[in-house]
């Protein structure tokens, strides 16, 4: 069955400290991967995609992934995470040329000055 | 260019109503998905049009209805609704079937 998993629900970290949110998949096929990022009461905002070629991407606000199909893995880090980033980010994945995504269930981040 | 736009982004309903939510695309894409966020299920699929075709079909009952017209705005209709049906609705457009812009939402209250 096609999911993705994020298994980290809620995470804290400091102002100007490094991040990392975890997203594993299941897919039977070359999947199409992308991280979003929701503020509260808000949309998707969209902040970056892989769908082939070089397994290190980068997106908007800084962030970058990296797509390890080895590990069926597509993490999203940022080196120095500013307050404004405390938000909703989900992974998705989908299929070549349908809009039908499947999301895992989202990582809050939280932000201390 | 205008973003995806959702009205209305607020409803209140009773049980047993209906609803129709509408999506406004952004100009030039085809493709319209809908999308339901609850705090217990997060971001479940429910259709795709393109082209006023419905392409993709998630997993929901019948009471859940959607249609795109010639212009690509598409509306979403739920019938009967019950107090599960309380959720954020969101409308996603696209040019290529690959990157997905979405709109605010639609935040709909069952009572």
């Amino acid at each position: 069955a096609q999911s993705v998993t994020q298994p980290d629900i809620h995470i804290t970290v400091s102002e100007g400290a490094s991040l990392e949110l975890r997203c594993n998949y299941s897919y039977g096929a070359t999947p199409y991967l992308f991280w979003y990022v929701q503020s509260p009461g808000q949309g998707l905002q969209l902040l970056l995609k892989y769908f082939s070629g070089d397994t290190l991407v980068q997106g908007i606000k800084g962030f970058e992934a990296e797509f390890k199909r080895s590990q069926s893995s597509f993490n999203l880090r940022k080196p120095s995470v500013h307050w404004s980033d405390a938000a909703e980010y989900f992974c998705a994945v989908g299929p070549y040329n349908t809009d039908k995504l499947i999301f895992g269930t989202g990582t809050r981040l939280q932000v201390f000055p | 260019k205008a973003g995806v736009t959702q009205t209305p982004r607020y409803l209140i309903k009773t049980r047993g109503q209906q609803v129709t939510l509408s999506c406004s695309p952004i100009s030039g894409h085809r493709s319209v998905s809908w999308y339901q966020q609850t705090p217990g299920q997060g971001l479940q699929f429910l259709f795709e049009y393109f082209s006023e075709t419905q392409r993709n079909k998630g997993n929901f009952p019948g009471r859940f209805s959607g249609r795109q017209f010639s212009n690509s705005r598409s509306e979403m209709n739920v019938s009967t609704l019950e107090l599960g049906d309380s959720a954020l609705y969101l409308c996603a457009s696209s040019l290529d079937g690959r990157e997905q812009f979405f709109g605010p939402g639609t935040r709909l209250t069952v009572l």
